[in-house]
């Protein structure tokens, strides 16, 4: 499998800042994304997601944007807080139908000083 | 509404041995997906059953197999276990067709010594 470093890029903001985690895909034929959070000792949560037909979505505080042309995600939350403080992957899936695995970036550690 | 579970948390193993680890998806999910996480790593996937049946697999040795069972729930087998097997190892479940989204369980910790 995809093998990674061990040591995952961080991003480092202060509470109440606004935070944007970026993550680059390969598969064109990609049509479906995920964002999750993952804490320490935690399986990976739900934030997120976007399909291929949209390029922008908003959650409680988060935002994805999708950019197709450049193979480009982004996450933006809004007035981080320390509880944000995790890992953060973006996942992808192409094909038709639900039944597919996810293909997983490599992660991004966001950490919240408070 | 229970979410995804796993069993054991911890899994203790030497080398040579197998192990076994077990999930329970979220109740009316029929698909049940296998991830191994190394420490410091991403997420490897591994398995992926639906209807009783494996419908893919990562690249993994066979060592590393499964099933699924008639209620949906499944079992993760790694036989002739290595040092580099110690991981976490999660489980996730989805709704069925057109429902991409996997929900997570909190993974079981497998440590091969």
């Amino acid at each position: 499998g995809e093998s990674v470093g061990l040591h995952l890029p961080t991003l480092s903001v202060q509470e109440g800042d606004n935070s944007i985690i970026n993550c680059a895909y390969s598969n064109s034929a990609s049509d479906y994304f995920i964002w999750y959070k993952q804490e320490s000792g935690k399986g990976p949560q739900f934030i997120i997601d976007i399909r291929s037909n949209m390029d922008k979505r908003q959650g409680q505080r988060v935002t994805v944007l999708l950019n197709k042309t450049v193979k480009h995600l982004s996450l933006q939350i809004a007035a981080t807080q320390p509880g944000d403080s995790a890992v953060y992957f973006c996942a992808e899936t192409a094909g038709v139908g639900g039944r597919r695995a996810l293909t997983f970036g490599s992660g991004t550690r966001l950490q919240v000083q408070p | 509404e229970a979410g995804v579970t796993q069993s054991p948390t911890h899994l203790i193993k030497t080398r040579g041995q197998q192990a076994t680890l077990r999930c329970s998806p979220i109740s009316g999910h029929t698909s049940v997906y296998w991830y191994q996480q190394a420490l410091g790593l991403g997420l490897q996937f591994l398995l992926w059953y639906d209807e009783g049946e494996e419908r893919n697999r990562g690249n993994f040795p066979p060592r590393f197999s499964g099933r699924q069972f008639p209620n949906y729930s499944s079992e993760l087998n790694v036989n002739a276990l290595e040092l580099e097997d110690s991981a976490l190892y999660l489980c996730a479940s989805s709704p069925g067709l057109g429902w991409e989204t996997q929900y997570f369980g909190p993974g079981t910790r497998l440590l091969v010594l």
